[in-house]
């Protein structure tokens, strides 16, 4: 079945400091993956996709993720982390029909000042 | 575009009780699902729908669960004899749909339940 890893439950970096948050799929075919970000008590916010072509992929507020099919791998990056940035993460990947999400168990950022 | 509006977005209820939680989706976004987030996990999925058609139902949604959006717009969530195990976030999202891969999820901020 498809699914998604992320193997940090929680991560702290500095303010400034550059992020990485992993996260590794497996699924038989090219994946469609996705970024959520979700502050507490609220919903999930969509920070990047990827469906095909570069795998370089840009999003909103500053995130990037790279897709590496070699790795299974799909990376989130962030080069200056700001402390609005302090929330938790979600890597997804759609599975099945009905492009169901189907989510990892999240990494907790803080960001220290 | 509004976004995906939950309602209530707190209940508190007894053992027990009957509890409905209503989700609007963006307009015009035909499909619509329910998930549920417990503390420290990702949200899983519970159901969704094509437009009024529920078309697929996880193995979660026990038979105390029932989901209906009879108008293809709004959806309603009820659980019948809450139990303890029931204290969640419940989360709605709503996308185009159409068959398109390339319409992720819209989600709203969840309706948290609390079971005592």
């Amino acid at each position: 079945a498809q699914s998604v890893t992320q193997p940090d439950i929680h991560i702290t970096v500095s303010e400034g400091a550059s992020l990485e948050l992993r996260c590794n799929y497996s699924y038989g075919a090219t994946p469609y993956l996705f970024w959520y970000v979700q502050s507490p008590g609220q919903g999930l916010q969509l920070l990047l996709k990827y469906f095909s072509g570069d795998t370089l992929v840009q999003g909103i507020k500053g995130f990037e993720a790279e897709f590496k099919r070699s790795q299974s791998s799909f990376n989130l990056r962030k080069p200056s982390v700001h402390w609005s940035d302090a929330a938790e993460y979600f890597c997804a990947v759609f599975t099945g029909g009905g492009n169901k999400l189907t989510f990892g168990t999240g990494t907790q950022l803080k960001v220290e000042l | 575009d509004t976004g995906v509006s939950q309602n209530p977005r707190h209940k508190i209820t007894k053992r027990g009780q009957n509890v409905t939680f209503r989700c609007d989706p963006i307009s015009e976004h035909n499909r619509l699902y329910w998930y549920r987030q417990t503390l420290g996990q990702g949200p899983e999925f519970l159901t969704y729908f094509q437009n009024e058609a529920q078309l697929e139902k996880s193995r979660l949604l026990s038979d105390r669960f029932s989901a209906e959006r009879p108008k293809g717009s709004f959806s309603t969530l009820e659980i019948q004899r809450t139990e303890q195990g029931d204290s969640a976030m419940y989360l709605c999202a709503s996308s185009p749909g159409g068959g398109s891969v390339h319409s992720p999820l819209h989600f709203g901020n969840g309706t948290r339940l609390t079971v005592t």
